[in-house]
């Protein structure tokens, strides 16, 4: 099983351009999120997402765009990437319990850096 | 809003005890355990639902405290392999997975 599979692993961006980060599990997973790791801040939720079509903002969803067409993947978007969106970038999945996910599998995290 | 993790880094010795906690300010409805290795994805550990439930994964526990909202995790008889950064998520039973800052675990020889 390929597990969480995400591209690219290492990208670099000029202030203003836009880009996908992609994100796509194999194991049927219903729950789909996206988190940015910055030193010394943890794991920050961007966006998730319960099932195709429904997806919902996190903690810092401002600068970034998500959407849900299929169970298996679930892409990331930047439409004008600014210095501040530099960050490891990982992408997570799960099945989805009652009012929550369970034990979540990450993706090996894309290393963005914005000029 | 993130969970707060206390101590922020501790170091140890082969074969000795720690504990790392992890509170909110928030009720909780589950509390989930990560480790993370310099340079890869954070690795789940367990997970501890509504009720106080406690758990274990080898020689590494947790309990959970619902009322305090609060949970610990136990390091018991360290080994090399489990030094690391652990983070706690905790959620409110609204799909909003939160993480705290990590504890970063040192084991030597």
């Amino acid at each position: 099983n390929a597990g969480v599979t995400q591209t690219p692993k290492f990208q670099v961006l000029k202030t203003g351009q836009s880009m996908t980060l992609q994100c796509a599990q194999d194991m049927n997973h219903e729950y789909m999120s996206w988190y940015r790791q910055d030193p010394g801040m943890g794991l920050r939720l961007i966006h998730y997402s319960v099932g195709a079509g429904i997806t919902d903002q996190g903690e810092v969803p401002n600068g970034y765009n998500v959407s849900r067409s299929t169970t298996e993947d679930f892409p990331l978007r930047l439409l004008s990437a600014a210095p501040s969106q530099t960050s490891v970038y990982f992408c997570a999945s799960s099945y989805s319990r009652a009012g929550g996910a369970g034990e979540l599998f990450f993706g090996e995290g894309s290393r963005l850096t914005v000029l | 809003q993130q969970p707060v993790q206390s101590p922020q880094a501790v170091i140890l010795r082969e074969g000795e005890d720690a504990v790392i906690n992890c509170s909110s300010s928030k009720a909780l409805y589950s509390v989930h355990w990560y480790r993370q290795k310099h340079g890869e994805a954070p690795v789940f550990l367990m997970i501890l639902l509504k009720g106080g439930e406690q758990k274990g994964h080898e020689k590494i526990s947790a309990s959970f405290n619902e009322k305090k909202q609060q949970s610990s995790l136990y390091l018991t008889a360290s080994q090399l392999s489990y030094s690391g950064t652990y983070f706690c998520g905790t959620d409110s039973n609204d799909y909003k997975l939160s993480f705290g800052a990590g504890t970063t675990v040192t084991v030597r020889a």
